[in-house]
């Protein structure tokens, strides 16, 4: 498969905890931004999304946070299960035609 | 819903040589972006798609090419193969008027 978390910084978290992984965008006029899972040998899949006029956002198990002011961007998983290992990226799409910049990714470990 | 499909999966290739990597948007989505994944980093926009023209294009040589035909499938060619571009190449569509784009599962090229 593919091996997407090479090289990345890695987060390594207790089953049942909370895990919090953060992104630093680089466009003050992004408006939109996606977080994103990719597992080894799959493509990036969807898990949230926030517009600029939110700070916050939450869907089953994750929420993100959005603080424009140091263009930072958080994304928190709740109970992390061994199921939420994989690299995640955050993405902003700072224009029409929904083309995304995607930051770096970070690998999360959950350990049993 | 088949979800975006991609082919082939794995491709080897030897440098100079020209490769046609296909993909087949969602149901309902018309716009295609198309985005190279290099090992341990994140996917970087190469191009999009929309009613069968390039829309937007990012920092990548005209060696990379592409196409959409009328039913909103698209093509990337990549002539002139360099081992830098071994890679996971990632198609992923959206619809015009929304945000939210769906991946692939990508083609792993490698250049020999």
């Amino acid at each position: 498969g593919e091996n997407v978390g090479l090289h990345l910084p890695t987060l390594s978290v207790q089953e049942g905890d909370n895990s919090i992984i953060n992104c630093a965008y680089s466009n003050s006029a992004s408006d939109y931004f996606i977080w994103y899972k990719q597992e080894s040998g799959k493509g990036p899949q969807f898990i949230i999304d926030i517009r600029s006029n939110m700070d916050k956002r939450q869907g089953q198990r994750v929420t993100v946070l959005l603080n424009k002011t140091v263009k930072h961007l958080s994304l928190q998983i709740a109970a992390t299960q061994p199921g939420d290992s994989a690299v995640y990226f955050c993405a902003e799409n700072g224009g029409a035609g929904n083309k995304l910049t995607f930051g770096g990714g970070t690998r999360v470990l959950v350990k049993p | 819903d088949a979800g975006v499909t991609q082919s082939p999966t794995h491709l080897i290739k030897t440098r100079g040589q020209q490769v046609t990597l296909r993909c087949s948007p969602k149901s309902g989505h018309d716009t295609v972006s198309w985005y190279q994944q290099a090992l341990g980093q994140g996917p970087q926009f190469i191009f999009q798609y929309y009613e069968e023209e390039e829309r937007q294009r990012g920092n990548f040589p005209d060696r990379f090419s592409g196409h959409q035909f009328p039913n909103y499938s698209s093509e990337l060619n990549v002539n002139a193969l360099l081992l830098g571009d071994s890679a996971l190449y990632l198609c992923a569509s959206s619809p015009d008027s929304g945000t939210e784009a769906f991946f692939g599962q990508g083609t792993r090229l490698t250049v020999v």
